[in-house]
């Protein structure tokens, strides 16, 4: 059975920072991409970022390039989100999800796999 | 701002048919056949109904069905059932990643 479960999620002041954790069970991590899709409360799905397997390479939506940044550890089946200057458009519940094909960066194949997700909320 | 458009809500009665739009571009739904429909219910994460705009994922009634003509793909719910009441989001490759739509509410009456 695929597992995925997040954590690292909370409350942090605007401008802050916060590293989520990935960890994923159940299938051969290191083979596949692995993305990050966010949903503010109330409102719908975004995608914010995906790694790739062998050479990790990452994809960002505008709204977070150059803010956060996304890493995986193959050797622990594990993908870290760490996000910097953190804004109150950023609270949302942030998902890690498989794509259904192992390439696919931003799950636009689908995302078959979903975790329970980690509520980030950014709030003084 | 969504580059998907979806309607805010729809319903039908037990047993009948509800069809759900998503209305996008040549850049998006028009230009490739990566569409995918995802079922949420309130504080779960989304579940993967359709991908590639018809294929249903293994376990997923064939009372879910998926399509596309042009610019807009439509996911299909018949046999209505209690248990379908939920949010529902399309997503398509749009070139360089993927987006969503901003979702459905469907009510079961």
């Amino acid at each position: 059975e695929v597992r995925l479960v997040e954590s690292g999620g909370g409350l942090v002041e605007p401008g802050g920072s916060l590293r989520l954790s990935c960890v994923a069970s159940g299938f051969t991590f290191s083979n596949f991409a692995v993305s990050w899709v966010r949903q503010a409360p109330g409102k719908g799905l975004e995608w914010i970022s995906g790694i790739l397997s062998g050479d990790g390479y990452t994809y960002y939506a505008d709204s977070v390039k150059g803010r956060f940044t996304l890493s995986r550890d193959d050797s622990r089946s594990t993908v870290f989100l760490q996000m910097d200057s953190l804004r109150g458009d950023d609270t949302a519940t942030y998902y890690c999800a498989k794509p259904v094909e192992w390439f696919d960066s931003s799950g636009y194949t689908g995302f078959d796999n979903w975790g329970q997700g980690t509520l980030v909320t950014v709030s003084s | 701002q969504s580059a998907l458009t979806q309607p805010p809500s729809a319903s039908g009665s037990p047993g009948q048919s509800v069809t759900i739009s998503c209305t996008g571009s040549s850049s998006d739904v028009g230009g490739y056949d990566y569409v995918s429909w995802y079922q949420q219910y309130p504080d779960k994460a989304p579940k993967l109904l359709i991908y590639e705009v018809t294929k249903r994922p293994a376990g997923v009634p064939d009372r879910f069905s998926g399509s596309k003509s042009g610019n807009t793909a439509s996911l299909t719910v018949s046999g209505l059932q209690e248990e379908d009441e939920a949010d529902y989001y399309c997503s398509s490759y749009a070139g360089s990643n993927n987006v969503f739509g901003p979702g459905t509410k469907v009510t079961v009456l």
